[in-house]
């Protein structure tokens, strides 16, 4: 049974950088394609961009200039980096697996941006 | 982008009801379309996939249906475990968007 888990650092300043990390347990990370997504406070859900474990990457658009996904197959997980946040970054951040669909999430981590 | 709208935003409805929640797109997605379950601090959870396709081990009270731009989750017999906020997700293209999301409470 795939299971994903999500750590970082819950207390990020303005204008630094988010850095988390998605571990995978039951599956191997190069099997499929895996996602983070973020929800906000009043519960809307954006997704934040993808990746293959050859590197392909796909971003939203609108933090796509912020945004950087990297994986390491050799530790079987997958990392998130979001530069210069603001407020309106401070969000619960999931990290899933894509299976044609987002079938198997993390438990999410909470990220407040706060100094 | 494709911009989801999802309706209602809040629904109250009895134990045993048929509840019913739409989602339409601003432009046809064929049928890439998801349906997910999201209870108070947990993940959201998949329930229906390509519009129509229950996902393993989801109860079969739960039914999707639609293509093109208009679709539907339905919940044949509502159950006091059903009480959740519930979201589409369209996969078409990237960016994927999802809906609003539908409070379903209990009356």
């Amino acid at each position: 049974q795939v299971q994903l888990q999500e750590s970082g650092p819950g207390l990020v300043k303005p204008s630094e950088t988010l850095s988390l990390t998605c571990i995978v347990s039951g599956d191997s990370i190069s099997n499929y394609y895996w996602s983070w997504i973020r929800q906000f406070p009043v519960e809307g859900l954006e997704w934040i961009g993808f990746i293959h474990y050859t590197g392909t990457t796909n971003y939203n658009p609108s933090l796509k200039s912020r945004v950087t996904i990297s994986i390491d197959t050799s530790t079987n997980q997958f990392s998130l980096k979001l530069t210069s946040v603001t407020a309106a970054d401070t969000a619960v951040y999931y990290c899933a697996r894509m299976k044609g669909v987002l079938d198997v999430w993390g438990q999410g981590t909470t990220v407040t941006v706060s100094s | 982008d494709i911009q989801m709208t999802q309706s209602p935003s809040t629904l109250s409805a009895s134990v045993g009801d048929r509840v019913t929640i739409t989602c339409r797109a601003s432009q046809n997605i064929n049928y890439w379309l998801a349906w997910y379950q999201q209870k108070p601090g947990k993940a959201p959870k998949l329930l229906i996939y390509e519009a129509s396709n229950l996902e393993s081990g989801v109860p079969s009270r739960f039914s999707g249906s639609g293509s093109g731009t208009e679709f539907t989750l339905t919940i044949s017999s509502l159950r006091p475990d059903d009480c959740a906020t519930y979201y589409c997700l369209r996969y078409n293209t990237y960016p994927w968007t999802f809906g609003q999301g539908t409070r379903v409470e209990i009356k």
